[in-house]
């Protein structure tokens, strides 16, 4: 069974630049996660997933980011403009709908805003 | 609000040495516990977890960790580490709506051999 995959596995971008990554959650899994790991922080929750439909956005920082789940299988998460605070990891999840605590991640976008 | 604070940043430590990681929640309904760790260059991947019943849990490579309520914490252990032990390990809990994970900011353990 394939794992959770993200692309790119690393981008580096100029402050104001578009950048776009992709999650592809395991096959069956409905629940999709986003978080993101800023440079001696801890991981902190963006946003999820249930399906197309998103179930919780609270943790997205302002509305230059932009997550989409178009027909419930992958996800992208937009940033535009990006800044320079921007810059750091960002890991994707997915689980099973009734199993929303074991999650499986993947392996993250390593983002550096210039 | 759920929080999960790991005290220890970064340990180091010999082959064949023990292990204890600390991990403090702060979280007031049903208690559901997570240790993950990432090895240089892999996924994050769950350790172990603990959702009810036995509080002293068995996890994958010989590690355990044993959830003490009256001290709101789930420590993480091992008897003795190998170098292929060395990775970060992060501490989680669930948030209120299941789903998001709250983790603590990581220990990165090393291992010499």
């Amino acid at each position: 069974e394939a794992g959770v995959t993200q692309f790119p596995s690393h981008s580096v971008i100029e402050k104001g630049q578009t950048v776009t990554l992709r999650c592809d959650p395991i096959s069956g899994h409905d629940n999709l996660y986003w978080y993101r790991r800023v440079m001696g922080k801890e991981i902190k929750f963006l946003l999820h997933f249930v399906k197309e439909s998103k179930q919780d956005e609270s943790g997205m920082p302002n509305n230059r980011f932009l997550a989409e789940r178009t027909g419930g299988t992958y996800s992208t998460l937009k940033v535009q403009p990006a800044e320079l605070e921007d810059s750091g990891v960002y890991f994707c999840a997915s689980s099973q709908v009734g199993a929303g605590l074991s999650q499986y991640f993947g392996p993250g976008t390593r983002l550096t805003v210039l | 609000a759920q929080s999960v604070s790991q005290h220890n940043h970064h340990v180091i430590l010999s082959e064949a040495a023990s292990l204890e990681l600390g991990c403090n929640y702060s979280y007031g309904g049903t208690v559901n516990l997570f240790w993950y760790v990432q090895y240089p260059g892999q996924h994050l991947q769950l350790l172990l977890k603990y959702f009810s019943g036995d509080p002293l849990v068995k996890g994958i490579k010989g590690f355990e960790a044993e959830f003490i309520k009256s001290k709101f914490s789930f420590n993480l252990r091992k008897p003795s580490v190998q170098w292929s032990d060395t990775a970060e390990y992060f501490c989680a809990v669930p948030g209120s709506t299941l789903g998001r994970l709250y983790f603590g900011r990581g220990t990165q353990l090393t291992v010499w051999p």
